[in-house]
């Protein structure tokens, strides 16, 4: 099946900095889905993306939907500790809505 | 916000038990799947089905079986628990097509001694 590749594995970064993770495949996806998931806790939507060049905020987080339907990209900014958990991309390629996941990015915000 | 419940939380459970895995929404979404993930590695699809009477086996192999009676209801059932089910079971349910977006269950931590 199509691979996702997400980049970086994991980021430690201070209180107030930006974050910045994305992920890429061969093949073209038609939705992209940004999630975040804290320690023994599912994944929780953060921010989807159906259109190709689509920019899109939610608070402090902002995503892209890559021009080439590619890739996709994740932004945090001004981090604060609970930004702390694992964020997943992942991608679908067709209504019949089977989801790849990439392998996550772990993010460690320190004071 | 997301309505779908996973019970138990945790399960601790010796080898050759049979167990079910619980999952329940109350957004009448008629897909719903079941993912299989390790301490913090990426999310594999075991099961999944598009409504009543539909199942499918996901992308990673797995010795459960799912039914799906209800729209609200999606059970996990394992015949026989080995230490290799050792794992968190994650549930999930969508709209639909045109609606893709899965909402996830806080998951099922399984310990198979």
């Amino acid at each position: 099946g199509q691979q996702l590749n997400q980049s970086p594995q994991s980021m430690f970064i201070q209180e107030g900095e930006d974050v910045s993770m994305n992920c890429t495949s061969s093949s073209i996806f038609n939705t992209w889905l940004w999630y975040k998931q804290e320690p023994g806790e599912g994944p929780v939507l953060l921010i989807a993306l159906y259109k190709a060049g689509e920019l899109t905020s939610n608070g402090r987080l902002t995503a892209q939907f890559g021009i080439t339907r590619k890739d996709s990209f994740l932004n945090i900014s001004a981090s604060i500790p609970s930004d702390v958990g694992i964020y997943f991309c992942a991608g679908l390629t067709d209504s019949w809505g089977k989801l790849q996941f990439g392998a996550g990015t772990q993010v460690v915000v320190t004071p | 916000e997301a309505d779908i419940y996973q019970t138990p939380r945790y399960l601790v459970i010796g080898t050759g038990k049979k167990i079910t895995l619980e999952c329940s929404q109350t957004m009448g979404h008629d897909k719903m799947y079941w993912y299989q993930q390790d301490p913090g590695m990426e999310l594999h699809l075991i099961h999944y089905s598009y409504g009543v009477n539909s199942t499918e086996k996901g992308d990673l192999s797995s010795e459960s079986t799912v039914s799906r009676i209800r729209t609200e209801h999606f059970p996990l059932t394992l015949e026989s628990a080995r230490p290799s089910h050792t794992s968190q079971y994650l549930c999930a349910s969508s709209v639909g097509f045109g609606a893709d977006e899965q909402f996830f269950g806080p998951g099922t931590r399984l310990t198979v001694l």
